[in-house]
């Protein structure tokens, strides 16, 4: 199993510009996030999708869209990027909020750089 | 609300002695807390969690952490420091007074190994 797969690994864009980060889980979990990582704040919530078709805003969604395709895929997207939004961003998903386990599993990153 | 603070933002220990990471938590409802690890350039990888089972939870490589009500702590400990210990380690906390269950992150503890 890939678990959570991220793509792209490493973005340069230039201020202004919109990309899409996307994100796929082969564990048919239901719930699926985004982080974003900067130093020394740990990791803070963008956006999350408790279930296919639903989508809430997380600690820091604004300059951030998210698309909840199917159960697999959750994108990001930046449509007008900005040097502050120069992060690691991560992708999680776990298998339902109510579930006891609640251990998220995470992909290995995206590292976004906005000059 | 729910809230977690890593008391050290870097600790630097020498191989064979041990390891203590400190980390305070606040939660309004009994929480489920988590700690996590990150290699560079690496995703976050579970390391244990607490869930209102036994108050000492082991981990992997030789990690484990006790859940302290009364001081509302959750540290990490290990008694030997290897070099593959060198990471960013995570104290998360998670309760049922958000909507969406979601994770709050603490701000990370950077953890040096000397030889």
């Amino acid at each position: 199993n890939a678990g959570v797969t991220q793509t792209p690994k490493f973005q340069v864009l230039k201020t202004g510009q919109s990309m899409t980060l996307q994100c796929a889980q082969d564990m048919n979990h239901n719930s699926m996030y985004w982080y974003r990582q900067d130093p020394g704040m740990g990791l803070r919530l963008i956006y999350y999708s408790a279930s296919e078709g639903t989508t809430d805003k997380g600690e820091v969604p604004n300059g951030y869209n998210v698309s909840r395709l199917n159960k697999r895929e959750f994108s990001l997207r930046l449509e007008s990027a900005a040097p502050s939004q120069t992060s690691v961003y991560f992708c999680a998903s776990r298998d339902r909020i109510s579930s006891g386990a609640n251990v998220l599993t995470f992909g290995a990153g995206s590292r976004l750089t906005v000059l | 609300a729910q809230s977690v603070t890593q008391l050290d933002s870097h600790v630097s220990v020498s191989e064979g002695t041990p390891v203590l990471l400190r980390c305070n938590y606040s939660s309004s409802y009994s929480p489920s807390l988590f700690w996590y690890v990150q290699h560079p350039n690496k995703g976050l990888q579970l390391l244990l969690k607490y869930t209102s089972a036994a108050t000492l939870v082991k981990g992997i490589n030789g990690f484990e952490a006790e859940f302290k009500k009364s001081e509302t702590s959750f540290h990490l400990t290990k008694p030997s420091a290897h070099m593959s210990d060198a990471a960013e380690y995570f104290c998360v906390v998670s309760d049922y007074s958000n909507a969406g269950n979601m994770l709050t992150f603490g701000g990370g503890t950077r953890l040096m190994v000397k030889p």
